[in-house]
């Protein structure tokens, strides 16, 4: 099977613009959980999606925003960046919950200047 | 919502040395407990798990002990190798909240 993909790699955007990361789970897997990884705050919960639904949100500003589409895909928003939003950005599918082996994607590497 | 500590936050071992990383959780309801191992510039990767009704599990060089009544799980690497140098972290999964909280990593350098 193949793993799980995001797309893009790598993002460069300046303060105040919004950027859209894209999740594509391993064929088969319903849950979808993305992560901002950071040197300072280390691996930190964003939110899971499961059948198009949020199921479980970390302690993130509602700039950051996600959904689901039926075929289990998973995009992620964030609104009027911050330099503070540079990070790297994970996501990754189990098959039905995160209590599950998760599945991490290579991640988006994104820098906000 | 959960506290999770991790220690060492860095461990260097020759080579054959075994190594023990420990990971502390406040939450009492928490029942999963996973390892994940994150080489430089490459994904976190699940190298163990355990559930809260088993106290040990092994898969050859690694295992992870349970001990639920001090709140703590931790990872033993036997026979270390320079390939398994990388970052190692704990995310115990809150039983209430179905919310992983990773500790902040223990970086592994086995030298050669």
């Amino acid at each position: 099977k193949a793993g799980v993909t995001q797309t893009p790699r790598y993002l460069i955007k300046t303060r105040g613009q919004q950027v859209t990361l894209s999740c594509s789970p391993i064929s088969g897997h319903r849950s979808v959980s993305w992560y901002q990884q950071t040197p300072g705050q280390g691996l930190q919960f964003l939110f899971e999606y499961f059948s198009e639904t949020q199921r479980n949100k970390g302690n993130f500003p509602g700039r950051f925003s996600g959904r689901q589409f039926s075929n289990s895909r998973s995009e992620m928003n964030v609104s009027t960046l911050e330099l503070g939003d540079s990070a790297l950005y994970l996501c990754a599918s189990s098959l039905l919950t995160s209590s599950e082996t998760q599945y991490f994607g290579p991640g988006t590497r994104l820098l906000v200047l | 919502g959960e506290n999770v500590e991790q220690h060492p936050s860095t461990l260097s071992v020759q080579e054959g040395d075994s190594a023990v990383i420990k990971c502390t959780y406040s939450d009492s309801a928490s029942n999963y407990f996973p390892w994940y191992k994150q080489e430089l510039g490459k994904r976190p990767q699940l190298i163990i798990d355990i559930r809260s009704n088993v106290g040990e599990k092994k898969d050859q060089r690694i295992a992870v002990t349970l001990n639920k009544t001090a709140k703590h799980f931790s990872l033993h690497i036997t026979e270390t190798q320079p390939e398994d140098s990388a970052v190692y972290f704990c995310a115990p999964l809150s039983g209430g909240s179905y919310i992983p909280t990773f500790g902040r990593g223990t970086s592994l350098i086995v030298h050669p």
